[in-house]
C-alpha cells in the first residue's frame, strides 16, 4: 500500500463548477501538507502549503486537512479552463528534512 | 526574483552511460532537493542538500549521487544508466530544509 493515495482521474467538469480533489495517507507523522499544480511537461507549481489540521483559503482555492481521518482536500471554486492540469498532493514529516511524499496526481479538465 | 532553473531541458543517453543534470536554486534558498518523476506518477524523492551537505536520501541506489556548491546550485549525477532511469528529473529549492519547496521546470531524460 502506498503512503499517499490519490485518485488519478481523469476528472472532467464544466467551467464554473466547484472541484474537489482528495488524498488519503497512512503515515501519522505527516505534519506539512501541500498541493501542487502541474501542467503538461512542466514542473510542479506550489498552490497551497498548510501545517497540521484545519482550513486555508487563497483566492479560489481552499485546502482542508483532517489529520484524525488522514484525509486532505483541495477545493477550486469557479473553475476555469486554465485550471486544467494535474494536481499533486504532497506531505512531509516535521524534522524529516522536508522529504516530500507525493500522490500520483489527479488529472483535471475544465471544459467550456 | 529568479526562480529555480534546470539544464539541460532534454537529454538522450544510451544504457550504461553517465549523465549530469544541473540546477540553480531560487535566490536566497540554501536547500536543494532532487526528485524523479516517471510518466503518470508523482515525483519520488532522491536526496536533499542543505548548505552543501546531503540531508536525507530516498530509496535510490548509490549510482545516483549529487553535489551542492557554495552558491547553493546543485548537480545530480547518474552512473551506469538503465532504461528505467528514463523520467523527468525535478529540482526544488527552499529557504531552509523545513520550508516550502519550489520546483524548476525539470530535465527530461530518455535512456535508449
Amino acid at each position: 500500500q502506498k503512503e499517499v493515495e490519490q485518485d488519478p482521474g481523469p476528472l472532467s467538469v464544466p467551467e464554473g463548477a466547484i472541484v474537489s480533489l482528495n488524498c488519503t495517507y497512512s503515515n501519522s507523522a505527516f505534519q506539512y501538507f501541500m498541493w501542487y499544480r502541474q501542467y503538461s511537461r512542466k514542473g510542479p507549481e506550489l498552490l497551497m502549503y498548510t501545517y497540521s489540521s484545519g482550513n486555508k483559503e487563497d483566492g479560489r482555492f481552499t485546502a482542508q486537512v483532517d489529520k484524525s481521518s488522514k484525509y486532505i482536500s483541495l477545493f477550486i471554486r469557479d473553475s476555469q479552463p486554465s485550471d486544467s492540469a494535474t494536481y499533486l498532493c504532497a506531505m512531509s514529516e516535521a524534522g524529516g528534512g522536508n522529504k516530500l511524499t507525493f500522490g500520483t496526481g489527479t488529472q483535471l479538465k475544465v471544459e467550456l | 526574483e529568479t526562480g529555480v532553473t534546470q539544464s539541460p531541458t532534454h537529454l538522450i543517453k544510451t544504457r550504461g552511460q553517465q549523465v549530469t543534470l544541473r540546477c540553480s536554486s531560487q535566490s536566497g534558498h540554501n536547500t536543494v532537493s532532487w526528485y524523479q518523476q516517471a510518466l503518470g506518477q508523482g515525483p519520488q524523492f532522491i536526496f536533499q542538500y542543505y548548505r552543501e551537505e546531503e540531508n536525507g536520501r530516498g530509496n535510490f541506489p548509490p549510482r545516483f549521487s549529487g553535489l551542492q556548491f557554495p552558491n547553493y546550485s546543485s548537480e545530480l549525477n547518474v552512473n551506469a544508466l538503465e532504461l528505467d532511469d528514463s523520467a523527468l528529473y525535478l529540482c526544488a529549492s527552499s529557504l531552509e530544509s523545513e520550508r516550502p519547496q519550489y520546483f524548476g521546470p525539470g530535465t527530461r531524460l530518455t535512456v535508449l
